[in-house]
């Protein structure tokens, strides 16, 4: 069936230091990808998005880069600070229950050591 | 100062009772959902709305109710038959037009215990 899912739970790392966040679709059909940034106790918080006819695509210090031959994509944090520690999950615009709708992924926690 | 908005921040069920979470947006987007996040699980799609009058079951809305009267206003009834309702309730919208896999910006959330 269709999934979005993320190859690692939990990520440190070092304040300073650049951070990646993978995460694996399973729907070649999907056209359109949303990375998300949940803080504890609120609501998810637009970071990025990307259409499948790009492979990357570029914010202020998050990069985000999409490889449709192996369906992964990734979410990368230039400079990692104290305050990019939260849950990061991926979306993607999928078909599912006879309807399209975004399907979100479990989430990796991202925390950030002074 | 443009957004979505939910109320209350935590919401307190008695058994058997009836409770109703708020979702309010004002940035003129047609279509409205509700999510519910269970701790280390993603989100699950309980309603969605794409325009007023109308509205369309998730992937979980068994023990749910919601209406759209309003564009800006979508509430979401957790009832008595909802059997494990503690959850991290979001409601979030979108501009609407190009099916429901687009953008959906998110309110701040209720979480809803059971006494």
């Amino acid at each position: 069936g269709e999934s979005v899912g993320l190859h690692l739970p939990t990520l440190s790392v070092q304040e300073g230091d650049n951070s990646i966040i993978n995460c694996a679709y399973s729907n070649s059909a999907s056209d359109y990808f949303i990375w998300y940034k949940q803080e504890s106790g609120k609501g998810p918080q637009f970071i990025i998005d990307i259409r499948s006819n790009m492979d990357k695509r570029q914010g202020q210090r998050v990069t985000v880069l999409l490889n449709k031959t192996v369906k992964h994509l990734s979410l990368q944090i230039a400079a990692t600070q104290p305050g990019d520690s939260a849950v990061y999950f991926c979306a993607e615009n999928g078909r599912s229950g006879g309807y399209n709708k975004l399907i979100f992924g479990a989430g990796t926690r991202l925390a950030v050591h002074p | 100062d443009g957004g979505i908005t939910q109320s209350p921040k935590y919401l307190f069920r008695k058994e058997g009772q009836n409770v109703t979470l708020s979702c309010e947006q004002n940035l003129n987007h047609d279509a409205m959902y509700w999510y519910r996040q269970d701790p280390g699980q993603g989100l699950r799609l309980i309603y969605y709305s794409q325009i007023v009058n109308d509205f369309q079951k998730g992937d979980i809305a068994e023990g749910y109710s919601v209406s759209r009267e309003k564009k800006e206003s979508f509430p979401l009834t957790v009832t008595s038959a909802q059997k494990n309702p503690t959850a991290f309730y979001l409601c979030a919208s979108s501009r609407g037009g190009a099916g429901i896999g687009e953008t959906q910006y998110f309110g701040p959330g209720t979480r809803l215990l059971v006494l």
